[in-house]
């Protein structure tokens, strides 16, 4: 089956540690993506990667790091500087040129302990 | 930055009536896509508008992009309880920017039986 994947489903974090969030997709897709959503609230990006080995912030990267070393890949790293971590983070994939159509992973819900 | 506004947050109605829901903005859009999100679940692609006045339908949705393409709406007749979800318009931007989609606020739709 071809699809995105995304772990843990659940995750609890400590107070100033750093946790990685893993998206893995087997869609052949060039670009990657990485958003955050509260509760009522729509999508906004932390970080978006067009190609392996490059990435660019999005809107909210702060207190974020990702790491693109494989283009199945494209891990999320929330970090201890990130002050209001809990949120349900969706992992999406498209192809690059032309328009569009994104997909999502399953997400993640983050909540600090 | 590039905002994509979608009206209203919320809208509850009962099972049988229509809703709509509406996204606008401020600068001309090269594409506007439309996704759904179950309860508890992540956003799946419905649709893509493309051309200045297009008109999609899928069964009981109407998608239409508006002439400017600054705006569009999703139309559902006769709204079933299987139409819950939250519905988000998500804009890419004539300037070309390599993040692809900017998300609105989302819709959250609930129908009464």
């Amino acid at each position: 089956d071809g699809g995105i994947t995304q772990s843990p489903k659940y995750l609890f974090r400590k107070e100033g540690q750093n946790v990685t969030l893993s998206c893995e997709q087997n869609l052949n897709h060039d670009a990657m993506y990485w958003y955050r959503q509260d509760p009522g609230q729509g999508l906004r990006l932390i970080y978006y990667s067009q190609i392996v080995n490059d990435f660019q912030k999005g809107d909210i990267a702060e207190g974020y790091s990702v790491s693109r070393e494989k283009k199945e890949s494209f891990p999320l790293t929330v970090t201890s500087a990130q002050k209001n971590p809990t949120a349900f983070y969706l992992c999406a994939s498209s192809i690059t040129g032309g328009p569009k159509t994104q997909y999502f992973g399953p997400g993640t819900r983050l909540l600090v302990l | 930055g590039q905002q994509v506004m979608q009206i209203p947050q919320y809208q509850h109605v009962q099972e049988g009536e229509d809703f709509t829901t509406y996204c606008n903005s401020s600068t001309t859009l090269s594409n506007i896509q439309w996704y759904k999100q179950r309860p508890g679940g992540h956003p799946v692609f419905l649709i893509q508008l493309v051309k200045s006045g297009e008109v999609k339908k899928q069964k009981r949705l109407t998608f239409q992009f508006g002439e400017a393409k600054k705006n569009s709406s999703l139309h559902i007749t006769a709204t079933q309880t299987t139409d819950v979800g939250t519905y988000f318009c998500a804009g890419s931007f004539s300037s070309g920017s390599a993040r692809q989609l900017t998300f609105g606020s989302g819709t959250q739709l609930t129908v009464l039986p």
